[in-house]
Parts: structure tokens; C-alpha cells; sequence
């Protein structure tokens, strides 16, 4: 099946400092990938959604100049914290999808994001 | 709007006894329905879905789901449960065929099966 990366998988950071996660689709060519949030016990939050060659899409609430999304190609993706402060500690999942319309969403492994 | 409820935090089921973890959705138009498993520090699983056809839909390690229409609901079901099979399980909707468009998911439910 298709298999999503991610990179790291874990990351520990100074508040203040910007971390970069990768995601990448190994296996085949995702014309969009999505970026979610996810809290302790809690459920998946859909922060963006990024085509390739073009601008995210941000999901409400959601801060486009702190979490950068850029989606330079087939098959990668990348999300930047800037300036991260500890209320941005979380695991951060992303997912991909093929150039048809019709390929499901295949999720990475995610990324555990601590902000000190 | 479409939206998922998961209405079990938690469900504890002992090894051998069936397992079922409970789905209902609201969308406006018809619904793609999923089930994802995730592991400790894992990313999603997939472990089924319902697109049209056969209302029970069976997917991998041994699990299925029914789509009843009429009580909007998608639970998930296991007929003997695994202690493996514990994990956090989601439930997500989404409308339309196109991938690209969002997906909705419930709040979880942690699955946990004693020996």
C-alpha cells in the first residue's frame, strides 16, 4: 500500500525557535496532503490543506504565519512552527493523497512536537 | 456541516468477547464513512470503509462495520477481540467521492482488552 513518512518523529525545542516537519509520500505522487493537530486523548484536528504548487488552504482558527505549509512537490510537504511556544506542543500527523480524485488519504506516522 | 460522534470514551471488553465501538454521523448529503486505528505514538491505520453497495463493510485484522442509513450510525465490531486490538479507534465521515475533500472524524474511543 501507499506509505507516508514523516520527519522526525519526534522533536524537542526551545520556545522561541522554529521547527520544521517533512512529510513524504514514498510510493506515489500526492497532489494534496493534509496537516492535523492532535491533543492528548483528543481527536484529530484538520489544520490545512496543501496542493501542490499552491497556497495551503487553513482550516479556521488556524494561524497561516505561525504553522507555514509548503508544498514544493509531488511528494513532499513541509510544516514550519514559527516561533513555537509550549502551548504548540502537540503531535502533529499529516496525510497524502494520489492525483486521482477518487485516492484515499494515507496518514504518516506523525511527529511529536515539544516545546520546552 | 458534517460531524462525527464517538459517544464511548472507552470501551473494555475481555479477550475472546466481541467488540463493538460505537459510530453515528450527521452530514448533509451522502456519506463515506471510515474506521482508523492508531497505535501509541503511531500515525492512522486504516482499517475499513463504507463508499455505497453492501451495508456490511468487512476490513483488516478481522474487523467490519454497518452502515444503517436510518440511525446514521457506522459501529465498528470485532466478533473476538484481541488483546492487540487495544488502541485508540476513530470513526470519519466525509462527503463526496473526492479524496481531497475533508475529512470529519469522531473524538475517539480507547479500546482496551484485558487477558
Amino acid at each position: 500500500g501507499a506509505v507516508v513518512s514523516q520527519h522526525p518523529s519526534r522533536v524537542i525545542c526551545k520556545s522561541g525557535t522554529s521547527v520544521k516537519i517533512e512529510c513524504r509520500s514514498l510510493d506515489f505522487q500526492a497532489t494534496t496532503m493534509f496537516w492535523y493537530r492532535q491533543f492528548p486523548k483528543k481527536s484529530l484536528m484538520l489544520m490545512a490543506t496543501s496542493n501542490e504548487g499552491s497556497k495551503a488552504t487553513y482550516e479556521q482558527g488556524v494561524e497561516k504565519d505561525k504553522f507555514l505549509i509548503n508544498h514544493a512537490s509531488l511528494t513532499l510537504s513541509t510544516l514550519t512552527v514559527t516561533s513555537a511556544h509550549p502551548e504548540d506542543s502537540s503531535f502533529y500527523i499529516c496525510s497524502a493523497k494520489g492525483t486521482s480524485s477518487y485516492n484515499e488519504q494515507f496518514f504518516g506516522p506523525g511527529t511529536r512536537l515539544t516545546v520546552l | 456541516a458534517q460531524s462525527v460522534a464517538q459517544p464511548e470514551d472507552q470501551v473494555n471488553v475481555a479477550e475472546g468477547n466481541p467488540l463493538t465501538v460505537k459510530c453515528t454521523y450527521s452530514v448533509s448529503g451522502n456519506p463515506y464513512l471510515f474506521w482508523y486505528v492508531q497505535y501509541p505514538n503511531r500515525g492512522l491505520q486504516f482499517l475499513l470503509k463504507y463508499i455505497t453497495g453492501d451495508n456490511l463493510v468487512k476490513g483488516s485484522y478481522g474487523f467490519e462495520a454497518e452502515f444503517n442509513k436510518s440511525q446514521t450510525s457506522f459501529h465498528l465490531k470485532k466478533p473476538s477481540a484481541l488483546v492487540s486490538d487495544s488502541a485508540l479507534y476513530f470513526c470519519a465521515v466525509r462527503v463526496g467521492k473526492a479524496a481531497g475533500n475533508k475529512l470529519t472524524f469522531g473524538g475517539g474511543t480507547r479500546v482496551l482488552v484485558k487477558p
